[in-house]
């Protein structure tokens, strides 16, 4: 059974970098798309991006210039890293999986709380 | 990329059927049979309910269906029951250059 697991900090400052990862337990990272969703508070789900296991990545075009996911293979793991942040960045950040269902997301991590705020 | 639009809430009593639409545009919902449906409770984590439009993942109730007309994906919840509610939210693969776009959500309300 696959489990997924984000972590990073839970405050950044504006304008700084944020930071996640997602460790990929119960399976290898070296098979399917790996994505970063995120959800405002009491708002809507927004797809961030996605990265293969060789290390092919694709954007949110209104986020493509400030975000970029990588893949470390030899710890199961996948990052996420967010530049110039503002307050509009503050969600809860999911980390999920893609290619067992063709292009949907069937597993997802538990979600973390990222809030933009000095 | 603006987000697939869904009616804020629909609701029904239990046994009913209801249908929620998430409509889109000729460049993602009408052009790939690649749109996907997830169930998500207040603070929890979304779970996947129907891929590729209307193919059920391993696990999930027959009582959700999907279904495409044109621009318009739609979910239908049969037999509702007091669990199904819950927000709901349609993604589509919307091209080489945009990847994926969400819906923007539809809060189900069983009377």
């Amino acid at each position: 059974q696959v489990q997924l697991q984000e972590s990073g900090p839970g405050l950044v400052k504006p304008s700084e970098t944020l930071s996640l990862t997602c460790t990929v337990s119960g399976g290898s990272i070296s098979t399917y798309y790996w994505s970063w969703i995120r959800q405002p508070p009491g708002k809507g789900l927004e797809w961030i991006g996605y990265i293969n296991y060789s290390g092919s990545s694709y954007y949110n075009p209104s986020l493509k210039s400030r975000v970029t996911i990588s893949v470390d293979t030899s710890k199961n793991q996948f990052s996420l890293k967010v530049s110039s942040v503002t307050a509009a960045d503050t969600a809860v950040y999911y980390c999920a999986r893609m290619g067992t269902y063709g292009y949907a997301m069937d597993v997802w991590g538990q979600g973390t709380t990222v809030t933009v705020s000095s | 990329q603006s987000a697939l639009t869904q009616p804020a809430s629909v609701s029904g009593s239990p046994g009913q059927s209801i249908t929620i639409s998430c409509t889109g545009t000729s460049s993602d919902v009408g052009s790939y049979n690649l749109v996907s449906w997830y169930q998500q409770y207040p603070g929890k984590v979304p779970k996947l309910l129907i891929y590729e439009v209307s193919k059920w993942p391993s696990g999930v109730s027959d009582r959700f269906s999907g279904s495409k007309s044109g621009n318009t994906a739609s979910l239908t919840i049969s037999g509702l029951q007091a669990e199904d509610e819950a927000d709901y939210y349609c993604c589509s693969y919307a091209g080489s250059s945009t990847r994926f776009v969400f819906g923007t959500g539809t809060k189900v309300t069983v009377l």
